[in-house]
């Protein structure tokens, strides 16, 4: 089936350094990646969705600027937490769509960031 | 757009009793519905899923059951095990567009 990779799995970094999370499809082609945020014991917040060549759409409330989105190709997706704060510290997941309609989400593995 | 609702949030059952998760949504356009199961510290992994042309469908301990009148579909785990304790959400993805609308999860914890 298909598979996502996201990497690394977990990260700490110091209070203003720059942290990139990457998000590869596997076995298959995306063109849109989403990238969700979730906090202990809450459900999945839709950040924003990356489309390959073209600009991200961000979520409302999301920093664009905080949360910079690249879309490199069909089979990779980043998300770099610019200046991290304590407050950027969680567990932060990608996934990618079906290529077809009616199937499943495809999710990564997460990253959970801590940033000291 | 949609609105997709899930309880209970939390969900304790002694190990070897059934489970059931209820989820409702609003948009009526919803044709896709999976059910994911997260472990900590783990990204959702897909358990089971159902298209919106058929009612009911089972794989081995787990069940779907999909209501489209009254839009809302349900998660049945029978004989439950130590290791069916996760967290559960439902999602829901109407016929255009590509997202989708999860529900709030479900804690639940099987006793052994």
């Amino acid at each position: 089936g298909a598979v996502v990779s996201q990497h690394p799995s977990r990260v700490i970094c110091k209070s203003g350094t720059s942290v990139k999370i990457e998000c590869r499809s596997l076995d298959f082609q995306a063109t849109t990646m989403f990238w969700y945020r979730q906090f202990p014991k809450q459900s999945l917040m839709l950040m924003a969705t990356s489309n390959e060549g073209s600009k991200a759409t961000y979520e409302q409330g999301v920093e664009k600027d905080k949360f910079l989105i690249n879309h490199a190709s069909l089979t990779l997706s980043t998300l770099t937490v610019t200046s991290a704060h304590p407050e950027d510290s969680s567990f932060y997941i990608c996934s990618a769509p079906p290529s077809r309609g009616n199937s499943p989400l495809h999710f990564g593995n997460g990253t959970r960031l801590t940033v000291t | 757009g949609e609105n997709v609702e899930q309880h209970p949030s939390t969900l304790s059952v002694q190990e070897g009793d059934s489970a059931v998760i209820k989820c409702t949504y609003s948009d009526s356009a919803s044709n896709y519905f999976p059910w994911y199961k997260q472990e900590l510290g783990k990204g959702p992994q897909l358990i089971i899923d159902i298209r919106s042309n058929v009612g009911e469908k089972k794989d081995q301990r787990i069940a779907v059951t999909l209501n489209k009148t009254a839009k809302h579909f349900s998660l049945h785990i029978t004989e439950t095990q130590p290791e069916d304790s996760a967290v559960y959400f439902c999602a829901a993805r109407p016929n255009t567009g590509n997202q989708f609308y999860f529900g709030t999860g479900t804690s639940l914890t099987v006793i052994p």
